[in-house]
């Protein structure tokens, strides 16, 4: 069965950093680009960052450029979000979300990180 | 940037009713959109992409349309379980994708 599991959301202090790991299973993880999507509480969806399938090709969007870095080893089935220089506004959950022929067709369940002092 | 607008915020209606949800793009994406389900305390789900395509598993009552700058969800009978919010996401600059700011589709 095909699964996505976030991990490593926590309650940080504004400045501070923050990784967040989503083991894959039940397909082949080095075929396919991944993303993060994030969801503020109470809000809607912003797409955060994407990687292609070959650990190459970061992209991100604009409010986290600088801040946060998206990374993939494909030897261990494992996605990353490296979040540095946290704000308040990063609050939110965080999923990993499996991308096919351009579409986030696979979403899991998400990881919650909150940024408050 | 591209910026989608979803209409209409709150959407009020009865099991059976016909339900139509706009997504209108501020520059075209010709047809590089989607439509997401969520219910609350859940991740979100792939119902349509390409505009017009059903993903795996989502049954025949949902129909994408449009192109361009302007997009229609559309769910001919509405079942209880369909009661969520909405989101439309395009993705013409992949991987990039802006997503509309939902439609909560609500029982009247």
């Amino acid at each position: 069965e095909l699964q996505l599991l976030e991990s490593g959301g926590d309650l940080v202090q504004p400045g501070g950093s923050l990784r967040l790991s989503c083991a894959a299973s039940g397909f082949t993880f080095s075929s396919y680009a991944m993303n993060w999507v994030r969801q503020a509480p109470g809000k809607g969806l912003e797409w955060v960052s994407a990687i292609g399938s070959h650990e190459g090709s970061p992209h991100y969007a604009d409010s986290v450029e600088g801040r946060f870095t998206i990374s993939r080893d494909n030897s261990r089935d494992t996605l990353y979000l490296q979040m540095n220089s946290l704000r308040v506004e990063d609050t939110a959950i965080y999923y990993c979300a499996k991308d096919i022929s351009g579409y986030i067709y696979v979403w899991g369940q998400g990881t919650l990180v909150t940024v408050s002092s | 940037e591209i910026v989608l607008t979803q209409s209409p915020a709150t959407l009020s209606l009865s099991p059976g009713d016909r339900a139509t949800l706009s997504c209108r793009a501020s520059q075209s994406v010709t047809s590089y959109l989607a439509w997401y389900q969520q219910k609350p305390g859940q991740a979100p789900r792939l119902l349509i992409y390409g505009a017009s395509n059903r993903a795996t598993g989502i049954p025949p009552r949902f129909s994408g349309s449009g192109s361009g700058t302007d997009f229609t969800l559309t769910i001919s009978s509405l079942e209880p379980d369909d009661f969520a919010v909405y989101y439309c996401q395009e993705r013409s600059i992949w991987p990039r994708g802006a997503f509309g700011q939902g439609t909560k589709l609500e029982i009247k």
